[in-house]
């Protein structure tokens, strides 16, 4: 089925290990983003890719790293996960040209930092 | 900077029933969309309504509608004939038209369906 598949689904990671959440449309979107859910503070914006070839910081990038490896593919990494970490993430594609504005979410990581 | 409030936590209504989820925002900017998302319990994201600022006229989607007071910066939805399938996390977006697309969301209203 057409859309965005986000691996892993869940995850449990210890404090300092480092793990990549993948993230791969097959609708030949050209922007893509990632967002972290927590609970009474809905989704927040870690980067996104606005094309392929760039990425930019959103609201919350301090202790992430993306890749933007194709048109296709935008990981998300961690490089020393912290508890504050813990969240639902989400990876999102649109294209406004089809989508109008509209997202695509993928289903979601949760991800526990213990 | 853009701002969302959905000032309502938790919000419930019985089967059948309407029901209104209210948000608010704050932006300088004149040409903007407007989301409405909801989460059920599976967790996926999905598109409930869109409505475009420069549009007056307010969005419908079946049972869903959306009341638009643009001055009032105010993008209400309203739910008619709830149904038990409703029941999930309601998420407003906003997003400018100028840049790159981005979505400024809400906290969220956790709707309950009674039986």
């Amino acid at each position: 089925n057409a859309g965005v598949t986000q691996t892993p689904k869940f995850q449990v990671l210890k404090t300092g290990q480092s793990m990549t959440l993948q993230c791969a449309q097959d609708m030949n979107h050209n922007s893509m983003y990632w967002y972290r859910q927590d609970p009474g503070m809905g989704l927040r914006l870690i980067y996104y890719s606005a094309s392929e070839g760039t990425t930019d910081k959103g609201e919350v990038p301090n202790g992430y790293n993306v890749s933007r490896l194709n048109k296709r593919e935008f990981s998300l990494r961690l490089e020393s996960a912290a508890p504050s970490q813990t969240s639902v993430y989400f990876c999102a594609s649109s294209e406004w040209q089809t989508t109008n504005y509209g997202y695509t979410f993928g289903s979601g990581t949760r991800l526990t930092v213990v | 900077a853009q701002t969302v409030t959905q000032s309502q936590p938790e919000m419930s209504v019985q089967e059948a029933e309407t029901v209104t989820l209210s948000c608010t925002y704050d932006t300088s900017e004149s040409n903007y969309y407007l989301f409405w998302y909801k989460q059920p319990p599976s967790r996926q994201m999905i598109l409930v309504i869109r409505q475009e600022a420069y549009k007056q006229q307010n969005a419908t989607e079946n049972r869903f509608s959306v009341n638009f007071q643009k001055a009032a910066k105010s993008f209400s939805l309203k739910i008619s004939d709830s149904q038990l399938g409703d029941t999930a996390m309601y998420f407003c977006a906003f997003m400018k038209t100028s840049g790159t697309y981005k979505y400024i969301f809400g906290t969220g209203t956790r709707l309950k369906v009674l039986a």
